[in-house]
């Protein structure tokens, strides 16, 4: 079956230490990743999205960075955290299937930056 | 570019009440239009969702209609319950390679007994 893993569940920063969330997916190929944030009081924003290995775009200027070394895996990582990156982040992938896309969000990983 | 605009509350109901969600979007062409749901302290969850104009996407006693002359995908539940509470979030597919899910900035629900 198709599942996607992120961890750490919650995590707690301090202001100017580095960031680096992994999210995997197993049971597809080729899969588009992204990454999308919830910040305090607002809706969820797209960070970045992958397409294929080290094939990145980023959607929102901004202190975080993504990569994609393996097919089925995606970083989200910051060299220094800042406050306002608290939030609620979130792993997902698509793959279209024949008639419908398949779209599955992660369980999250909340960061409180201290 | 592409957009959606849902009512933001919270809402707050009490059991077996109506209950509407207002959700309209902005986007070139048809999209895909969706409603995720988010419980306490979990990931997304998707609710429903419609592929084109006029269909109507249900589940768990949810529904929602694509009003392709509105621009609309209103969320309705006829009798709401406690579990129920949750914040709701609609969304739209853009269309082209990159498939991204626009959101709106969700709407918090809490059902009283």
């Amino acid at each position: 079956s198709q599942t996607i893993h992120q961890w750490p569940a919650t995590l707690v920063q301090p202001v100017g230490s580095p960031l680096s969330l992994e999210c995997t997916v197993e049971g597809t190929s080729n899969p588009n990743l992204y990454w999308y944030r919830q910040a305090a009081g607002r809706g969820l924003q797209l960070l970045f999205y992958s397409v294929g290995i080290g094939q990145i775009s980023s959607e929102v200027p901004q202190n975080l960075s993504a990569s994609r070394p393996q097919d089925r895996q995606f970083i989200l990582s910051s060299k220094k955290l800042l406050l306002s990156d608290s939030g609620f982040y979130l792993c997902a992938w698509s793959v279209r299937a024949r008639w419908w896309l398949d779209y599955t969000f992660g369980s999250g990983t909340r960061l409180t930056v201290v | 570019g592409d957009s959606v605009t849902q009512m933001e509350g919270p809402v707050t109901l009490s059991e077996e009440a109506f209950l509407t969600i207002n959700c309209t979007y902005t986007a070139t062409g048809y999209p895909s239009l969706f409603w995720y749901v988010q419980y306490p302290g979990e990931g997304l969850q998707l609710l429903l969702k419609a592929t084109k104009a006029d269909d109507k996407g249900s589940n768990k006693g949810f529904e929602a209609t694509y009003r392709k002359e509105t621009t609309s995908f209103h969320l309705e539940k006829g009798s709401v319950q406690v579990s129920d509470s949750a914040v709701y979030f609609c969304a739209l597919l853009t269309q082209g390679g990159s498939e991204k899910l626009v959101f709106g900035k969700g709407t918090k629900l809490t059902v009283n007994p």
